[in-house]
């Protein structure tokens, strides 16, 4: 157990349909990580946050967005789902934002019908 | 070319055998990750390099940055060790953000 807790874990949906994914960091982590793996494309990084600021962005698309709140939990919203949306979303934290160990949570996975 | 080189792509090997997975990237980075992914999904994060080596039980990580390229190795593999290898890197783009650039992952089957 890494300490990092998503919900829900399995979410089905429709085409054009738009969906929230949350995502808790361990205890005392500032900086929260968004990851997008489907069978075509492997893992790829989406964005991160630290401490409630956008620290880094990586692929993702216009129809994405994050956002990290006070609490230091993050939710990732996903809108006009296509069916290539269908993936395993991760959620990673560390303690900053340099060079530290990654802590992944068990994922969800978004089917979009 | 991708930025970030991941060889081999498949390896099967026999229980006991010394396994070496690489990695190789072109821009200039501040640190490197290693993470393994089991069948069932699960990503456990194994490694974070800036340079030098690294050693938790049987791995071992290395990283050469003149030559901008990383090593994994795990000596005497067992079949838990059957899992998806891959190799990231973070780097400071011109605007100061952090992008990460991941491998493709090597796929490693340990046969008892």
């Amino acid at each position: 157990d890494s300490g990092v807790t998503q919900t829900p874990k399995h979410l089905i949906t429709a085409t054009g349909q738009r969906v929230t994914l949350r995502c808790s960091p361990r205890s005392g982590d500032l900086s929260v990580y968004w990851y997008q793996q489907s069978l075509d494309q492997g893992l790829q990084f989406l964005i991160q946050y630290y401490n409630g600021e956008e620290r880094a962005k990586g692929n993702i698309l216009e129809r994405f967005s994050a956002q990290q709140f006070p609490d230091l939990h993050s939710e990732l919203n996903l809108s006009s789902l296509e069916l290539g949306d269908s993936a395993l979303y991760f959620c990673a934290s560390s303690v900053a934002s340099g060079q530290e160990t990654q802590y992944f949570g068990p994922g969800t996975r978004l089917l979009v019908l | 070319k991708n930025e970030v080189e991941q060889s081999p792509q498949n390896l099967t090997a026999q229980e006991g055998e010394f396994i070496t997975i690489n990695c190789s990237y072109s821009v200039g980075i501040s640190a490197l990750h290693w993470l393994q992914q089991h069948p069932g999904g699960g990503i456990v994060s194994l490694f974070m390099l800036s340079s030098g080596k690294k050693k938790h039980g049987r791995l071992i990580a290395t990283i050469n940055i003149q030559e901008k390229h990383s090593s994994l190795h795990i000596t005497a593999s067992h079949p838990r060790d059957s899992a998806v290898y891959i190799c990231a890197v973070r780097y400071r783009r011109k605007d100061s953000n952090y992008q990460l650039i991941w491998g493709a992952g090597t796929k490693l089957i340990i046969k008892p």
